[in-house]
């Protein structure tokens, strides 16, 4: 079974500041990896994904995450944190897909709520 | 850029009453899913559907639960006899295509089901 650990359920960063938000993963196969942004009343949109191409990954907004097989990890970074960055981050994992036709889940992690201070 | 929509945003029901949950995925996804978030926790996947059948399903998704791809546009997610329990927001999500793009889930902007 695969699973995703999110190390923090609260992180605050001020303005400017880097952001790290963690995601160690647990997979019996080599996984496919996801961080989803999901800001108040709306639905999860997709910040990135690591399909076992470039282990540095880049996605909207300014956001990055490095697979790191050796610590099996996946931590969301961004240089310099805005006032808009505040949201829920979740990391999801769902194993690299077989043949065509075979649907893959994702298996979410608790997410890290993210506060932006003045 | 084309979305994944649900309909009711809200929708509020009595203990034991059926509801239905509609989606309508992005035009050419091929593979559909439901996931629950309830309040305070993490978001579970309950169903996967793909070719009018279901693909996978969790352990939450019992008896009481269905999926059906009506028409050519619309996914819905009924509950058969809602419980307090169900209470939570429902997530619809679509991908074009499973394999070796491995094309992410998009997703909706939820329901939020409350049971009285």
């Amino acid at each position: 079974a695969q699973s995703v650990t999110q190390l923090g359920s609260h992180v605050s960063v001020s303005e400017g500041a880097l952001v790290l938000l963690r995601c160690n993963y647990s997979s019996s196969v080599p996984p496919y990896l996801f961080w989803y942004v999901q800001y108040p009343n709306q639905g999860l949109q997709l910040l990135l994904k690591y399909t076992s191409a470039a282990t540095l990954v880049k996605g909207i907004n300014g956001f990055e995450a490095e697979f790191k097989k050796s610590e099996t990890s996946f931590h969301l970074t961004k240089p310099s944190a805005h006032m808009s960055d505040a949201a829920e981050y979740f990391c999801a994992v769902s194993p690299s897909p077989g043949v065509t036709g075979t649907a893959s889940k994702l298996t979410f992690g608790t997410g890290t709520r993210l506060q932006v201070t003045l | 850029e084309p979305e994944v929509t649900q309909t009711p945003s809200h929708q509020v029901t009595q203990m034991g009453q059926e509801v239905i949950l509609r989606c309508v995925p992005i035009s050419n996804h091929l593979y559909f899913y439901w996931y629950r978030q309830i309040l305070g926790q993490k978001v579970e996947f309950l169903v996967s559907f793909y070719n009018n059948e279901i693909s996978e399903k969790s352990e939450i998704f019992d008896d009481q639960f269905s999926v059906e791809r009506p028409d050519g546009s619309n996914f819905t997610l009924k509950i058969r006899s809602t419980k307090l329990e169900d209470s939570a927001m429902y997530f619809c999500a679509s991908s074009e295509e499973v394999g070796v793009r491995n094309q992410p889930q998009h997703f909706g902007d939820g329901t939020r089901l409350s049971i009285l």
